[in-house]
């Protein structure tokens, strides 16, 4: 069946802008999950979805991050006022439950702002 | 205190020889995960291998295999018979929490040992 998939796969945006980051997740997977890969930082624990509640918002950097899931599938990952330290890639996951089972992730979205 | 400690930045091996790709964690939860993944150039995560800490077993697929030392904390990587196609960064990551547990599940990550395997 189809893997997660991830959209753009890059975008390169400008300081200041506001971008959204798509997850589409596995078929059937109650929870998903939004990580960040950089130089700097490795991999990092944004936030969690289970269904449609966040109930784990813990890894957020600061307010300018947001994130929603609608219809217990898509997500979308928001960054208002791109900042230059916001550049990295966006990972996003997906697993049938939290306790059990792997996360299996997606391409990633590389954001680079200049 | 680092939760997951991958102290290899990089790792060398001649193909057809075996790897061992170290991994150290730090919980005090009595429940929890462990897994290693590979990402290749191409910036997939590929989930490799799972070892719960519960596991009398150590877990093993195909040529992966986890050796895993509860009392050392320690969760190695052994690749038996490398592949040109193993040439690649490998993170081991943590799960904590059980059913009811309060960490819904996400992963931790160490930094990471990238992999050369040599013709």
């Amino acid at each position: 069946g189809a893997g997660v998939s991830q959209s753009p796969s890059n975008k390169v945006t400008e300081k200041g802008k506001d971008v959204e980051l798509r997850c589409d997740p596995i078929s059937g997977h109650t929870a998903l999950y939004w990580y960040r890969q950089s130089l700097g930082q490795g991999l990092e624990f944004l936030i969690y979805f289970q269904g449609n509640s966040a109930p784990d918002k813990s890894g957020l950097p600061s307010d300018r991050f947001s994130a929603e899931r609608t219809g217990g599938s898509v997500s979308t990952l928001t960054i208002q006022r791109t900042q230059q330290e916001d550049s990295a890639v966006y990972l996003c996951a997906s697993s049938y439950g939290t306790t059990v089972g792997e996360q299996y992730f997606g391409p990633g979205t590389r954001l680079t702002v200049t | 205190a680092q939760k997951i400690t991958q102290t290899q930045p990089g790792m060398f091996v001649q193909e057809k020889e075996a790897v061992t790709l170290d991994c150290t964690y730090d919980t005090s939860d009595p429940s929890y995960g462990l897994f290693w993944y590979k990402q290749p150039s191409s910036g997939e995560m590929i989930f490799l291998i799972y070892q719960g800490s519960y596991d009398q077993q150590n877990a093993t697929e195909g040529r992966y295999s986890l050796n895993f030392q509860k009392a050392r904390k320690s969760a190695n990587l052994v690749i038996s018979a490398s592949q040109l196609g193993d040439s690649a960064m490998y993170f081991c990551a943590m799960r904590e929490g059980g059913a009811g547990g309060t960490s819904y599940g996400k992963l931790t990550f160490g930094q990471g040992t990238i992999l050369t395997v040599h013709p």
